[in-house]
């Protein structure tokens, strides 16, 4: 299995609500990533996670709230998000964060903060 | 077909003919690199990368080379066909730590 999956697909929320992206990925990866990408740019990293601990947080705002649960699952826990932040938010994960290791991505959630 | 760097994010090739993109990296630290292709609604999908201590690497159909000198990478892809169509980043890493940093992508679009 070479697949990373990730629920919703789709997600509208308004500004005041809660909501979580989640992610999954069974090839005993043991580092994985969150990525948001605006449409036609390139996606960036927002936190990095090895072995379960949160190793890189890209200066991300508290609004956004990763949780690894896991080596198999990757959370994000969404509140009080601003329209900007409407993007496609991608997972990926990789055998382990060092160099040489490609890593492999998820379709992507699609945000629409209303 | 050819884009250089970042001024042509647009490329566009007749199908059968021969793509070149190509991407200008900012790291000299920089000693893996990889290009991913991504279709619209899709992720990233990985095509071929390379290691700092080699100047070409081919797959099937795609070429990577490498010109550290110049710190530029271009992917070449052979016979490209209406599938080839897709938005293709260039990404460098450090060797230390998990940073994976993207260039601005090109567009490719084929024409049948």
């Amino acid at each position: 299995d070479t697949e990373v999956t990730q629920t919703p697909k789709h997600l509208v929320m308004g500004m005041t609500n809660k909501k979580s992206l989640k992610c999954e990925q069974h090839m005993g990866h043991r580092a994985m990533y969150w990525y948001k990408q605006k449409a036609k740019k390139p996606p960036e990293l927002m936190f990095v996670y090895s072995y379960e601990k949160l190793s890189i947080n890209e200066s991300v705002p508290s609004r956004f709230s990763p949780e690894c649960p896991n080596s198999s699952l990757l959370n994000l826990h969404l509140h009080a998000l601003q329209p900007e932040d409407s993007a496609l938010y991608l997972c990926a994960s990789s055998p382990q964060t060092g160099a040489s290791y490609e890593q492999y991505f998820g379709p992507g959630t699609r945000l629409t903060v209303t | 077909g050819e884009n250089v760097g970042l001024h042509l994010p647009t490329l566009s090739v007749q199908e059968g003919d021969n793509s070149i993109i190509n991407c200008a990296y900012s790291n000299s630290a920089s000693d893996y690199f990889i290009w991913y292709k991504q279709e619209s609604g899709k992720g990233p999908q990985f095509i071929i990368d390379i290691r700092s201590n080699m100047d070409k690497r081919q797959g099937q159909r795609v070429t990577v080379l490498l010109n550290k000198t110049v710190k530029h990478l271009s992917l070449q892809i052979a016979a490209t066909q209406p599938g080839d169509s897709a938005v293709y980043f260039c990404a460098e890493k450090e060797n230390q730590g998990g940073k994976l940093i993207f260039g601005q992508g090109t567009e490719l679009s084929v024409k049948p």
